[in-house]
């Protein structure tokens, strides 16, 4: 059964201070999703990480995927207020459901 | 364009009564899901609809709940009798063929629901 952990669950971090979250999951998987949600919004997808190894950058995020470590990290580089947000990371692997972490509530302070 | 659409926003009813989502996707989107988010948790996946056919229901509590997808297009999810325990935000998501090589899903804003 694909399981996936985030952490941190919650993390209040200084504007101009990098940070990661880190995901993990516990098969393998075919494709690693990141997910923005602000309160009472949708979700916006960010990423979709295909392949070991895959990097992609969007602003201030960068996230990537280790597939040997069934491990993804969403690195932020120095926040912003507009950054505060809950962020998921999701796995699929084959044709089973997208399963969601419990996501990572970012503050970013000043 | 426009995404995917739900309504209503948000609903407050008692237990025991019946209660029912709408889900528009987004245009020429063949899959659609129902999720249930509860408070501080990820998205579930409650349903999956290819088409008008129901792929993947294996989560739904079908003693309570039930869905339609008629035309292939809209959908919506019912619950009868709500529970307290069904108070949580029912999400909606669409994805297309097209982008089926990486399965990218598109979500609408969800219905907030409360039960008392």
């Amino acid at each position: 059964e694909l399981k996936v952990e985030q952490n941190p669950l919650f993390l209040s971090m200084q504007e101009g201070k990098n940070y990661t979250i880190y995901c993990n999951y516990s098969t393998t998987s075919d494709r690693l999703y990141w997910y923005r949600q602000d309160p009472g919004k949708s979700l916006e997808s960010l990423f979709v990480l295909l392949s070991n190894g895959a990097v992609k950058q969007e602003g201030r995020l960068m996230a990537s995927l280790d597939t040997k470590a069934r491990l993804s990290t969403l690195h932020i580089t120095a926040a912003v207020h507009d950054l505060s947000a809950t962020y998921f990371c999701a796995a699929v692997s084959g044709n089973t459901p997208l399963v969601f972490g419990k996501g990572t509530r970012l503050s970013v302070i000043a | 364009e426009a995404g995917v659409v739900q309504s209503p926003r948000y609903k407050i009813i008692e237990k025991k009564q019946p209660v029912a989502f709408w889900c528009n996707p987004i245009s020429g989107h063949n899959t659609l899901y129902w999720y249930l988010q509860n408070l501080g948790q990820g998205p579930e996946l409650l349903i999956r609809y290819e088409n008008e056919e129901a792929v993947d229901d294996s989560q739904l509590p079908k003693d309570r709940f039930s869905a339609e997808r008629l035309k292939g297009v809209d959908s919506t999810l019912k619950i009868q009798p709500a529970e307290l325990g069904d108070s949580a935000v029912y999400l909606c998501a669409s994805s297309s063929r097209l982008s089926s090589f990486n399965n990218e899903q598109f979500f609408g804003p969800g219905t907030r629901l409360t039960v008392l």
